[in-house]
């Protein structure tokens, strides 16, 4: 089937570490999304990558860092500048034509002890 | 991308009409409605889009008032899964390929 994956549903990580989320989509999307969300809050954008080898920073990109080597795939390294790291990530990508719907994996929840 | 403007909470008995308003007054001409829910601890999930005329698919209708300013997402029989939290969200065609702008948006509990 056709979709947007994130790997692994639950991430623990101590303090101090770097660690990477997975991202993969079989959708031939060129656009990809990094989103952040906190418990009650919506959704905030963290990095965002148009097309491949290409990325922008997104409204909270300050101790994030991505790569788009591939057009399947867009990894998010939280690092240990992250001051508060713990939190529900969530992919998503999307054509860049037409009315662009976009398609969002099931979240990866990072918890930094 | 305008703005768009949702009340925080509603609730709506499992079976009836579920009506989700959404303000846009300052939408442009070019500018889409979409609408998206999240249920909990999930993705967000595209539910449907319009620009001007009213829009029904398998999971909702959308209506939007003529001058466009604002908009209703109707779920006709709400059920139980239909708990969620539901975002409209306005965007123009030539920003296709930039991340959408997602709010607070209206949580929605169905009950018994």
């Amino acid at each position: 089937d056709g979709g947007i994956t994130q790997s692994p549903k639950y991430l623990f990580r101590k303090e101090g570490q770097n660690v990477t989320l997975s991202c993969e989509q079989n959708l031939n999307h060129d656009a990809m999304y990094w989103y952040r969300q906190d418990p009650g809050q919506g959704l905030r954008l963290i990095y965002y990558s148009q097309i491949v080898n290409d990325f922008q920073k997104g409204d909270i990109a300050e101790g994030y860092s991505v790569s788009r080597e591939k057009k399947e795939s867009f990894p998010l390294t939280v690092t240990s500048a992250q001051k508060n790291p713990t939190a529900f990530y969530l992919c998503a990508s999307s054509s860049r034509t037409g009315t662009a719907e976009a398609f969002f994996g099931q979240g990866t929840r990072l918890t930094v002890v | 991308d305008a703005k768009t403007t949702q009340p925080t909470s509603m609730d709506c008995a499992e079976g009836r009409a579920a009506n989700l308003p959404c303000n846009h007054s300052t939408i442009s001409g070019n500018e889409y409605v979409y609408w998206y829910r999240q249920i909990h601890s999930q993705g967000p999930q595209y539910i449907i889009h319009g620009l001007k005329n009213n829009e029904t698919n398998e999971m909702a209708s959308l209506i939007i008032t003529e001058d466009r300013k604002s908009s209703t997402l109707i779920l006709p029989h709400a059920t139980l899964r239909d708990t969620a939290v539901y975002y409209c969200i306005v965007r123009a065609l030539s920003n296709s390929g930039y991340a959408l702008n997602f709010g607070k948006g209206t949580s929605l509990l169905v009950t018994p």
